[in-house]
Protein backbone atom coordinates (compact mmCIF):
# COMPACT_ATOMS: atom_id res chain seq x y z
CA UNK A 1 0.00 0.00 0.00
CA UNK A 2 1.19 3.37 -0.82
CA UNK A 3 1.64 5.53 2.43
CA UNK A 4 3.44 7.98 3.94
CA UNK A 5 4.25 7.03 7.42
CA UNK A 6 5.70 9.38 11.15
CA UNK A 7 7.01 8.27 14.03
CA UNK A 8 6.02 8.58 17.02
CA UNK A 9 2.49 9.85 16.54
CA UNK A 10 2.29 11.08 19.87
CA UNK A 11 5.85 12.69 22.15
CA UNK A 12 6.02 14.99 25.25
CA UNK A 13 9.20 16.25 25.81
CA UNK A 14 10.56 18.82 27.79
CA UNK A 15 12.51 22.21 27.09
CA UNK A 16 15.85 21.50 25.34
CA UNK A 17 15.77 17.39 24.86
CA UNK A 18 16.48 16.68 21.33
CA UNK A 19 14.23 14.79 19.54
CA UNK A 20 13.67 13.63 15.83
CA UNK A 21 10.36 12.54 14.26
CA UNK A 22 10.94 10.14 11.30
CA UNK A 23 8.84 10.39 7.98
CA UNK A 24 9.33 7.41 5.33
CA UNK A 25 7.20 7.03 2.12
CA UNK A 26 7.19 3.91 -0.32
CA UNK A 27 6.14 5.32 -3.14
CA UNK A 28 9.84 6.49 -5.06
CA UNK A 29 9.16 9.93 -4.52
CA UNK A 30 11.35 12.96 -4.81
CA UNK A 31 9.66 15.78 -3.39
CA UNK A 32 9.42 15.78 0.66
CA UNK A 33 8.27 18.22 2.96
CA UNK A 34 7.12 19.25 6.50
CA UNK A 35 4.76 21.33 7.68
CA UNK A 36 3.47 21.99 11.34
CA UNK A 37 -0.44 22.93 11.83
CA UNK A 38 -1.60 25.58 14.56
CA UNK A 39 -4.99 26.51 14.90
CA UNK A 40 -6.36 29.69 13.15
CA UNK A 41 -3.14 29.38 10.99
CA UNK A 42 -3.58 26.38 9.15
CA UNK A 43 -0.49 24.40 7.51
CA UNK A 44 2.67 26.50 7.20
CA UNK A 45 5.84 24.38 5.31
CA UNK A 46 9.21 24.15 7.95
CA UNK A 47 11.52 22.54 4.99
CA UNK A 48 11.18 20.59 1.76
CA UNK A 49 13.31 18.48 -0.32
CA UNK A 50 13.51 18.37 -4.07
CA UNK A 51 15.87 15.04 -3.69
CA UNK A 52 18.16 13.55 -2.31
CA UNK A 53 20.77 15.44 -0.12
CA UNK A 54 18.92 19.07 -1.37
CA UNK A 55 16.76 20.43 1.30
CA UNK A 56 15.59 24.11 1.54
CA UNK A 57 14.20 26.14 4.16
CA UNK A 58 10.16 26.46 4.47
CA UNK A 59 8.07 29.64 5.75
CA UNK A 60 8.74 28.34 9.26
CA UNK A 61 12.11 26.97 9.73
CA UNK A 62 13.71 28.12 13.02
CA UNK A 63 14.44 25.69 15.58
CA UNK A 64 14.35 23.02 12.85
CA UNK A 65 16.80 20.62 10.96
CA UNK A 66 16.29 18.15 8.29
CA UNK A 67 18.28 15.43 6.37
CA UNK A 68 17.67 13.73 3.00
CA UNK A 69 20.36 11.22 2.75
CA UNK A 70 17.92 8.66 1.24
CA UNK A 71 15.02 9.20 -0.91
CA UNK A 72 12.74 7.08 0.83
CA UNK A 73 13.39 8.92 4.34
CA UNK A 74 12.88 12.86 5.62
CA UNK A 75 13.55 13.04 9.29
CA UNK A 76 12.85 16.36 10.89
CA UNK A 77 15.47 17.24 14.17
CA UNK A 78 14.51 19.56 16.67
CA UNK A 79 17.41 19.97 18.11
CA UNK A 80 16.40 22.01 21.52
CA UNK A 81 12.56 21.92 21.39
CA UNK A 82 10.99 24.78 23.15
CA UNK A 83 6.83 25.33 23.69
CA UNK A 84 6.11 27.46 20.82
CA UNK A 85 6.90 23.71 18.87
CA UNK A 86 4.26 22.71 20.50
CA UNK A 87 2.66 21.62 17.88
CA UNK A 88 0.92 19.31 15.21
CA UNK A 89 3.70 18.12 12.17
CA UNK A 90 2.73 16.50 8.82
CA UNK A 91 5.00 15.19 6.43
CA UNK A 92 4.22 15.04 2.79
CA UNK A 93 5.52 13.93 -0.96
CA UNK A 94 5.30 13.78 -4.39
CA UNK A 95 6.34 13.80 -7.66
CA UNK A 96 6.79 15.74 -10.56
CA UNK A 97 4.59 19.23 -10.81
CA UNK A 98 1.35 18.50 -11.30
CA UNK A 99 1.37 14.78 -9.01
CA UNK A 100 -0.90 15.53 -5.63
CA UNK A 101 1.31 15.57 -2.19
CA UNK A 102 0.35 13.09 -0.07
CA UNK A 103 0.13 13.21 3.59
CA UNK A 104 1.24 10.91 6.73
CA UNK A 105 -0.99 10.74 9.33
CA UNK A 106 0.54 13.58 11.93
CA UNK A 107 2.84 13.46 14.82
CA UNK A 108 1.17 15.41 17.38
CA UNK A 109 3.95 17.26 19.87
CA UNK A 110 4.03 18.76 23.52
CA UNK A 111 7.28 20.63 24.42
CA UNK A 112 6.27 21.40 28.24
CA UNK B 1 4.14 34.86 -4.00
CA UNK B 2 1.02 32.53 -3.50
CA UNK B 3 -1.65 32.97 -0.23
CA UNK B 4 -4.81 31.94 0.38
CA UNK B 5 -8.00 33.61 2.35
CA UNK B 6 -10.52 30.91 3.71
CA UNK B 7 -12.56 33.99 5.69
CA UNK B 8 -15.20 31.17 7.29
CA UNK B 9 -13.33 29.38 10.10
CA UNK B 10 -16.20 27.51 10.78
CA UNK B 11 -19.86 26.90 9.02
CA UNK B 12 -22.50 25.45 10.77
CA UNK B 13 -25.39 23.39 8.98
CA UNK B 14 -27.77 21.08 8.82
CA UNK B 15 -27.78 17.45 7.56
CA UNK B 16 -29.14 17.44 3.82
CA UNK B 17 -28.46 21.01 3.56
CA UNK B 18 -26.70 22.05 0.45
CA UNK B 19 -23.43 23.83 1.41
CA UNK B 20 -20.25 26.23 0.03
CA UNK B 21 -16.68 26.96 1.46
CA UNK B 22 -15.34 29.53 0.19
CA UNK B 23 -11.71 30.29 -0.84
CA UNK B 24 -10.08 32.92 -2.49
CA UNK B 25 -6.36 32.85 -3.40
CA UNK B 26 -3.66 35.64 -4.99
CA UNK B 27 -0.90 34.65 -7.38
CA UNK B 28 0.97 36.63 -10.02
CA UNK B 29 1.65 33.27 -11.96
CA UNK B 30 -0.63 30.14 -13.51
CA UNK B 31 -1.73 28.48 -9.78
CA UNK B 32 -2.70 24.90 -9.18
CA UNK B 33 -5.79 24.37 -6.70
CA UNK B 34 -6.81 21.64 -4.22
CA UNK B 35 -8.86 20.98 -1.89
CA UNK B 36 -7.95 19.01 0.93
CA UNK B 37 -10.15 17.40 4.11
CA UNK B 38 -8.75 16.43 7.50
CA UNK B 39 -11.27 14.32 9.77
CA UNK B 40 -11.04 14.55 13.28
CA UNK B 41 -7.43 12.64 14.27
CA UNK B 42 -6.40 12.11 11.05
CA UNK B 43 -4.22 13.47 8.34
CA UNK B 44 -4.78 15.44 5.45
CA UNK B 45 -6.77 13.47 2.70
CA UNK B 46 -7.42 15.07 -1.05
CA UNK B 47 -10.73 16.37 -2.24
CA UNK B 48 -10.20 17.34 -5.65
CA UNK B 49 -7.82 19.74 -7.46
CA UNK B 50 -7.75 22.06 -10.01
CA UNK B 51 -5.21 21.46 -12.98
CA UNK B 52 -6.24 22.75 -16.30
CA UNK B 53 -9.30 22.25 -18.52
CA UNK B 54 -12.68 22.68 -17.38
CA UNK B 55 -13.07 24.67 -14.84
CA UNK B 56 -15.76 22.62 -12.47
CA UNK B 57 -13.91 19.89 -10.99
CA UNK B 58 -15.18 16.86 -9.31
CA UNK B 59 -14.03 15.43 -6.37
CA UNK B 60 -14.82 12.42 -3.48
CA UNK B 61 -17.60 12.18 -1.46
CA UNK B 62 -20.24 14.18 -3.30
CA UNK B 63 -17.58 17.22 -3.62
CA UNK B 64 -17.02 19.54 -6.36
CA UNK B 65 -15.13 23.17 -6.75
CA UNK B 66 -15.31 26.12 -9.46
CA UNK B 67 -12.32 27.38 -10.53
CA UNK B 68 -13.81 31.11 -11.23
CA UNK B 69 -9.76 32.79 -12.59
CA UNK B 70 -11.37 36.55 -12.69
CA UNK B 71 -12.92 36.39 -9.20
CA UNK B 72 -9.34 34.55 -7.99
CA UNK B 73 -11.95 32.20 -6.62
CA UNK B 74 -11.99 28.16 -6.22
CA UNK B 75 -15.06 27.35 -3.83
CA UNK B 76 -16.42 24.00 -2.24
CA UNK B 77 -19.30 22.71 -2.62
CA UNK B 78 -21.51 19.74 -2.00
CA UNK B 79 -25.45 20.02 -2.59
CA UNK B 80 -26.41 17.26 0.13
CA UNK B 81 -23.95 17.12 3.18
CA UNK B 82 -23.84 14.08 5.88
CA UNK B 83 -23.08 13.96 9.38
CA UNK B 84 -20.01 12.16 8.39
CA UNK B 85 -18.88 15.38 6.19
CA UNK B 86 -17.90 17.30 9.61
CA UNK B 87 -13.85 18.16 9.35
CA UNK B 88 -11.91 20.60 8.63
CA UNK B 89 -11.56 21.90 5.41
CA UNK B 90 -8.53 22.85 3.47
CA UNK B 91 -7.92 25.20 0.52
CA UNK B 92 -4.22 25.35 -0.96
CA UNK B 93 -2.10 26.94 -3.73
CA UNK B 94 0.40 26.01 -5.60
CA UNK B 95 2.14 27.40 -8.40
CA UNK B 96 2.94 26.11 -11.49
CA UNK B 97 6.31 25.01 -11.62
CA UNK B 98 6.44 24.98 -8.32
CA UNK B 99 6.41 22.14 -5.48
CA UNK B 100 5.55 24.13 -2.39
CA UNK B 101 1.97 24.40 -1.26
CA UNK B 102 0.43 27.36 0.37
CA UNK B 103 -2.41 26.13 2.67
CA UNK B 104 -5.52 28.47 3.93
CA UNK B 105 -6.25 28.95 7.90
CA UNK B 106 -9.14 25.90 7.30
CA UNK B 107 -13.04 26.34 7.86
CA UNK B 108 -14.19 23.53 10.05
CA UNK B 109 -17.49 22.46 9.23
CA UNK B 110 -20.18 21.06 11.63
CA UNK B 111 -22.97 19.36 10.50
CA UNK B 112 -26.22 18.62 12.77
CA UNK B 113 -29.13 16.04 12.36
Amino acid sequence: EAQVTQNPRYLITVTGKKLTVTCSQNMNHEYMSWYRQDPGLGLRQIYYSMNVEVTDKGDVPEGYKVSRKEKRNFPLILESPSPNQTSLYFCASSVGQQETQYFGPGTRLLVL
Amino acid sequence: AQSVTQLDSQVPVFEEAPVELRCNYSSSVSVYLFWYVQYPNQGLQLLLKYLSGSTLVKGINGFEAEFNKSQTSFHLRKPSVHISDTAEYFCAVRATGFQKLVFGTGTRLLVSP
